[in-house]
């Protein structure tokens, strides 16, 4: 059974610093891997997919990785601003029309 | 091209009540999920369908929680009778269905539901 872990739980940086949040699969047969990002009471908002094929994905002050064979992915977000306080969550989908399995989240906070 | 849409947005419900949530997915979208989101936690699958027809739906409580797709479009998540414990954000998600390709899912903006 699939089961991702996303490290730390909570993190507080202040503003323009650059930052990475983690996430691990225990499963690497994995099709995609999903970064989102949630804000109070909100909806999900994709921030960047990426193919198991792939490596990275950019998009503007963020990037992430995919390391498949390792289990793990890392969300990089540079030059930090109070804006990007949120919920960070990973999401990752096997083979076939199947739902995703999500992390519990990094709670970010940054500060001004 | 419109979002996945889902209403109401907030519920509040005593404890042992009724109540019902609905999703209208993207126009062309065959499969549809629902999820749910304890605070703190990631969204958790309760129930997939693809058109009418359930894919999945052995994480769904039903003894309570009930669900359906009648026309292959829209859906309605219901809970009969609710629990303290079914506080949460519910989550409707749809992609399409091609053969061989992601299907990348798209969420509505959420139902959060609190019991007292």
């Amino acid at each position: 059974k699939q089961e991702v872990t996303q490290i730390p739980a909570a993190l507080s940086v202040p503003e323009g610093e650059n930052l990475v949040l983690n996430c691990s699969f225990t499963d690497s047969a994995i099709y995609n891997l999903q970064w989102f990002r949630q804000d109070p009471g909100k909806g999900l908002t994709s921030l960047l997919l990426i193919q198991s094929s792939q490596r990275e994905q950019t998009s503007g002050r963020l990037n992430a990785s995919l390391d498949k064979s390792s289990g793990r992915s890392t969300l990089y977000i540079a030059a930090s601003q109070p804006g990007d306080s949120a919920t960070y969550l990973c999401a990752v989908s096997q083979p076939g029309n199947t739902p995703l399995v999500f992390g519990k989240g990094t709670r970010l906070s940054v500060i001004a | 091209e419109a979002g996945v849409a889902q209403s109401p947005r907030y519920k509040i419900i005593e404890k042992r009540q009724s109540v019902a949530f609905w999703c209208n997915p993207i126009s062309g979208h065959a499969t549809l999920y629902w999820y749910q989101q304890i605070l703190g936690q990631g969204p958790k699958l309760l129930i997939q369908f693809q058109n009418n027809g359930v894919v999945d739906d052995s994480q769904l409580p039903k003894d309570r929680f009930s669900a359906e797709r009648l026309k292959g479009v829209d859906s309605t998540l219901k809970i009969q009778p609710a629990k303290l414990e079914d506080s949460a954000v519910y989550l409707c998600a749809s992609s399409l269905d091609r053969w061989g390709a992601y299907n990348e899912q798209f969420f509505g903006p959420g139902t959060r539901l609190t019991v007292l």
